[in-house]
């Protein structure tokens, strides 16, 4: 078990720039999930996989932010024309779907938007 | 809506001092309860979790019980160590929203010599 992985860790770009994090769950979770976490905040859920299928986004997810599981595998998640609101740490955590469902969480990609 | 009430920090104790970190919780289905820690420089660890009424967690020393009527689920440690120092997040989900997670704010604890 090599737990939840994210890359890259830390990432700084211009207004306006696409950037795109990627999440490699533990093998055999079929959940994963996205969240963002801003300083002295909890994380804030904002989409989830179960496999390949896409099946909840939250209002806070705008038409700039799109996330992708192909083959129910790693995860990427694209933020289009970034903005400076949109630095955070973008979290990743896996689960399966039975169970108690607790979730595991990678270490983050932390966004710097300058 | 489904939500975590967390008491607010920073919290500072002194070395095996007893810890409480007040949780409350508002759930429209029946949820499961969480406890994570975040070390300086780290991921979200789990530490402890209650999957039903009356349920107590329990790790490293730290415990907290889920207590419906009150709709709670307090952390307590009975002495806390240097290496407690961390920010602690309640947390709670729901089958019917598919397990998605709601934090809490966050409590900084920390412990000094």
């Amino acid at each position: 078990d090599t737990g939840v992985s994210q890359n890259p860790r830390h990432k700084i770009t211009k207004r306006g720039q696409n950037v795109t994090f990627r999440c490699d769950p533990i093998s055999e979770h079929n959940r994963l999930y996205w969240y963002r976490q801003t300083l002295g905040q909890g994380p804030e859920f904002l989409t989830y996989f179960q496999n390949e299928a896409q099946l909840e986004k939250s209002r806070l997810l705008s038409d700039r932010f799109s996330a992708e599981r192909p083959k129910g595998s790693f995860s990427t998640l694209e933020i289009q024309r970034t903005e400076q609101g949109d630095s955070a740490m973008y979290l990743c955590a896996s689960s399966l779907a039975q169970g108690a469902y607790e979730q595991y969480f990678g270490p983050g990609t932390r966004l710097t938007v300058t | 809506g489904d939500s975590v009430t967390q008491m607010e920090g920073p919290v500072t104790l002194s070395e095996e001092a007893f810890l409480t970190i007040n949780c409350t919780y508002t759930a429209t289905g029946y949820p499961s309860l969480f406890w994570y820690v975040q070390y300086p420089g780290e991921g979200l660890q789990l530490l402890l979790k209650a999957t039903k009424a009356d349920d107590k967690g329990s790790n490293k020393g730290f415990e907290a019980t889920y207590r419906k009527e009150t709709t709670s689920f307090h952390l307590e440690k009975g002495s806390v160590q240097v290496s407690d120092s961390a920010v602690y997040f309640c947390a709670l989900s729901v089958a019917n929203t598919g397990n998605q997670f709601y934090f809490g704010t966050g409590t900084s604890l920390t412990v000094i010599p």
